[in-house]
């Protein structure tokens, strides 16, 4: 079974803050995402990354930056944590380059910025 | 107009029946399309895939795909209290996924 964790289920953070979330899979994938969710507005892409080193902006990416310095591990990183950056986080990961193959997704990471 | 849509709910339906959740999307082009169960506080999981025009079963689920139409659904055979969660309908495009902002399914005991 594939299996992608998360680095924490829970996390509260102070504003301005740097924030730290990581993602590991353990199938050898090449694709990996970070989307949040919020409610009434569904999954929203982050960022994405096809290989590693390679990163690609997705609808929201202001705030956020990545890192994906090996093929298993895609990092979020918040540079200075906002309150309105208070969401679920949720990574995945695919088999092939593309979006043909279906996602796989961790447990999640709710973040709390007060 | 939304790239994909999907009815908010709640689905009412009495344990027993078949549930039945819709999804329409824009992008002629797409080519693969996903359904994921989503309970309360938890990650989507993966219910099934499909790629070509048509049917495919997969135990109680059943989804369809009609490419002319632009839909995809998904049948729920002899629907589950357990069956209550958000659905959410995702399709895949050259890089990236998008995704509905999903039905929610209330199955009535």
């Amino acid at each position: 079974d594939v299996k992608v964790t998360q680095s924490s289920r829970y996390l509260v953070k102070r504003t301005g803050e740097k924030v730290f979330l990581e993602c590991v899979q353990d199938m050898d994938h090449e694709n990996m995402f970070w989307y949040r969710q919020d409610p009434g507005l569904g999954l929203r892409l982050i960022y994405f990354s096809y290989d590693v080193k390679m990163k690609e902006k997705g609808d929201i990416p202001e705030g956020y930056s990545v890192s994906r310095e090996k093929k298993e591990r895609f990092s979020l990183i918040l540079e200075s944590a906002s309150t309105n950056q208070t969401s679920m986080y949720l990574c995945a990961s695919s088999p092939e380059r593309g979006a043909r193959d279906e996602q796989y997704f961790g447990p999640g990471t709710r973040l709390t910025v007060t | 107009q939304k790239e994909v849509e999907q009815n908010s709910g709640p689905l009412s339906v009495p344990e027993g029946a078949i549930a039945s959740l819709n999804c329409t999307y824009s992008d002629r082009g797409s080519q693969s399309f996903f359904w994921y169960r989503q309970y309360s506080g938890k990650s989507p999981e993966l219910i099934m895939f499909i790629y070509s025009n048509g049917d495919k079963e997969d135990g109680r689920f059943t989804a369809q795909l009609n490419k002319a139409s632009q839909y995809v659904s998904l049948l729920i055979r002899d629907s589950q209290p357990s069956d209550s969660a958000t659905y959410l309908c995702a399709l895949g495009g050259t890089y990236k996924y998008i995704f509905g902002t999903g039905t929610r399914l209330k199955v009535l005991a």
